[in-house]
Parts: structure tokens; C-alpha cells; sequence
């Protein structure tokens, strides 16, 4: 079993919709998670970032981690077109910028206008 | 803008040959980490390198070896190529105390 299990897609949805976005994961340590959004030839960038289990909003993205079912999602409102990329879930134990993250596959979203 | 920046973008190499990757860190940052991501997966950790030592590994065979410099840019080399190498390349660079900024990459293909 991988450390980290994320839904490869494709994800295809209209313009407006609501978008939601799932990892799992089996190791119990992990206490930061992230979500990275990735464009086509393009480096992962941070969208967001919590800390042990509970919400998280940043205008139209919401994350969610429950620590007791080892699940984390991201919700998207009101999705544009340029929300399409891939979308990579990452963990780690600590948060300094000295700890290796450990991502998902990552989940190909595609928003259509 | 003061971004990690990845040189080259792109590169073609033939099995059993030898790739030098380079990385330049964020203004500000002292830690370079790399990251392997071949298509359809996420990144996968490579090593991590600070004060010119590698302080942390994955799990990459010895074939992958890396540096880092006195003005914290760090190269990263591959030897005697595999085909499974194809992969896109990330360098992030962080501080202890923050999160990572990540460069966009350099695509290498093993033909």
C-alpha cells in the first residue's frame, strides 16, 4: 500500500461546478498537508496548507483533513476554466522546509467553459 | 523575480550516458531538494541538500548524486542512464522555517 493514495482522474466538470478532490493515506505521523496545483510544463505551486484535522478556506477553495479517517479533500466553488491542472495532495511529519514531502499521484482536472 | 530557477528546460540523453541537472534557490533560501516525477505520478523525493551536505535521502539508488555550491545552487547528476529515468526533474528550494518554492522543472527523456 503507498503512503499517500490520490485518484488520477481525469476529472471533467462544467464551468460553476463544485469541485471535490480526495487523498487517503496510511501513515499516522503525517500532521501538515497541502494541496500543490500544477499546470502543464509547469512546477508545483502551494494553494494551501493545514495543520492537523479541520478546515481551511481561501476565497473559493476549501481544505479538509480528518486525522481520524486519515482522509483529506479540496473543494473548489464555482470552478473556471483556468482552475484546470493537475491537483497533488502532499503530507509531512513536521513542518519546517527541511522535511521531505510525500505526494499523491496527483488528480488531472479539466474545467470546461 | 527571484523564483528557483532550472536550466536546462529540457534534455535528451541516450542510455548508459551521464545528466548534470542545475538549480538555482529562491532569494533567501539556504535548502535544495529534489524531487523525480515521472508522467502520470506525483513527485517523488530524491535527497536534500543544505550547507553543501546532503542531509536527508529517498529512496534512489547511489546512481543519483547531487552537490550543493557556497551560493547554495546545486546540481544534480544521473549516471549510466535507464530508460525508467525519463522523468521531469523538480528542484525546490525552502528555509528551515518555511515551506518549499518549487522551479519548473527539466524534463529529461533516456532514448
Amino acid at each position: 500500500q503507498k503512503e499517500v493514495e490520490q485518484d488520477p482522474g481525469p476529472l471533467s466538470v462544467p464551468e460553476g461546478a463544485i469541485v471535490s478532490l480526495n487523498c487517503t493515506y496510511s501513515n499516522s505521523a503525517f500532521q501538515y498537508f497541502m494541496w500543490y496545483r500544477q499546470y502543464s510544463r509547469k512546477g508545483p505551486e502551494l494553494l494551501m496548507y493545514t495543520y492537523s484535522s479541520g478546515n481551511k478556506e481561501d476565497g473559493r477553495f476549501t481544505a479538509q483533513v480528518d486525522k481520524s479517517s486519515k482522509y483529506i479533500s479540496l473543494f473548489i466553488r464555482d470552478s473556471q476554466p483556468s482552475d484546470s491542472a493537475t491537483y497533488l495532495c502532499a503530507m509531512s511529519a513536521r513542518q519546517s522546509g527541511n522535511t521531505p514531502l510525500v505526494f499523491g499521484k496527483g488528480t488531472r482536472l479539466s474545467v470546461i467553459a | 523575480d527571484a523564483g528557483v530557477t532550472q536550466s536546462p528546460t529540457h534534455l535528451i540523453k541516450t542510455r548508459g550516458q551521464q545528466v548534470t541537472l542545475r538549480c538555482s534557490p529562491k532569494s533567501g533560501h539556504d535548502t535544495v531538494s529534489w524531487y523525480q516525477q515521472a508522467l502520470g505520478q506525483g513527485p517523488q523525493f530524491i535527497f536534500q541538500y543544505y550547507e553543501e551536505e546532503e542531509r536527508q535521502r529517498g529512496n534512489f539508488p547511489d546512481r543519483f548524486s547531487g552537490h550543493q555550491f557556497p551560493n547554495y545552487s546545486s546540481e544534480l547528476n544521473v549516471n549510466a542512464l535507464l530508460l525508467g529515468d525519463s522523468a521531469l526533474y523538480l528542484c525546490a528550494s525552502s528555509l528551515s522555517s518555511d515551506g518549499y518554492t518549487f522551479g519548473s522543472g527539466t524534463r529529461l527523456t533516456v532514448v
